[in-house]
């Protein structure tokens, strides 16, 4: 059974504060994880990935942090903006053809 | 570039009713996804089509789901007849290839009453 179990569900953070989303998987067959940002209303956008030969990533505020053996992956944004608050999904994608098994989201609001 | 293009936004139906929705990929992305997000939870992939060919639809209810990609370019997924927990925002993905980023339209929110 492939899944991806995220959490927390809900995040409330004070603007300038870090965000810190979890999410662990128990498939081995997966080559590629990105974290996607879901605005009401939009599909959602990929916002950072990573391959699990590396164990962290970063781009501007926001960072992968990437546990092979303990099969658990992170997303830290770094002093949080009103405008990050949104949905933010993990996926894993599996390695024979491409299907992305997505978390169940994480709602951050981030308060100025 | 233009973005993954979904149509109709919003659809509202009755139980034991047939809906349609179409999809339209960015151009030259060979791999087209039909996600559903019920609210609340993550996508779901519903069916892959690469080109014109179906690839995985292993969790589509094919007693009442449908879906096809009959020039290799746009796709229609269909719903006959739905149910209410068929509610849900149904999204459209396209890529590359399979092992490409993934772009995603807006959505085509179904409720059904």
């Amino acid at each position: 059974q492939q899944q991806v179990k995220q959490s927390p569900q809900s995040l409330i953070v004070q603007k300038g504060g870090i965000s810190i989303i979890n999410c662990a998987y128990e498939n081995t067959a997966f080559d590629y994880f990105p974290w996607y940002q879901q605005f009401p209303g939009k599909g959602p956008a990929l916002l950072i990935a990573i391959r699990p030969d590396v164990s962290e990533k970063k781009e501007g505020r926001f960072t992968i942090s990437f546990n092979k053996s303990a099969k658990q992956f992170s997303l830290h944004i770094m002093d949080s903006q009103p405008g990050d608050s949104a949905t933010y999904f993990c996926a894993a994608r599996d390695n024979q053809g491409g299907k992305l098994i997505f978390g169940q989201g994480t709602e951050l609001s981030v308060k100025p | 570039e233009a973005g993954v293009a979904q149509s109709p936004r919003y659809k509202i139906i009755e139980k034991r009713q047939s809906v349609a929705f179409w999809c339209n990929p960015i151009s030259g992305h060979a791999t087209l996804y039909w996600y559903q997000q019920i609210l609340g939870q993550g996508p779901k992939l519903l069916i892959q089509f690469q080109n014109n060919g179906v690839v995985d639809d292993s969790q589509l209810p094919k007693d009442r789901f449908s879906a096809e990609r009959l020039k290799g370019v746009d796709s229609t997924l269909k719903i006959q007849p739905a149910k209410l927990e068929d509610s849900a925002v149904y999204l459209c993905a396209s890529s590359l290839a399979p092992s490409n980023e993934q772009y995603f339209g807006p959505g085509t929110r179904l409720t059904v009453t």
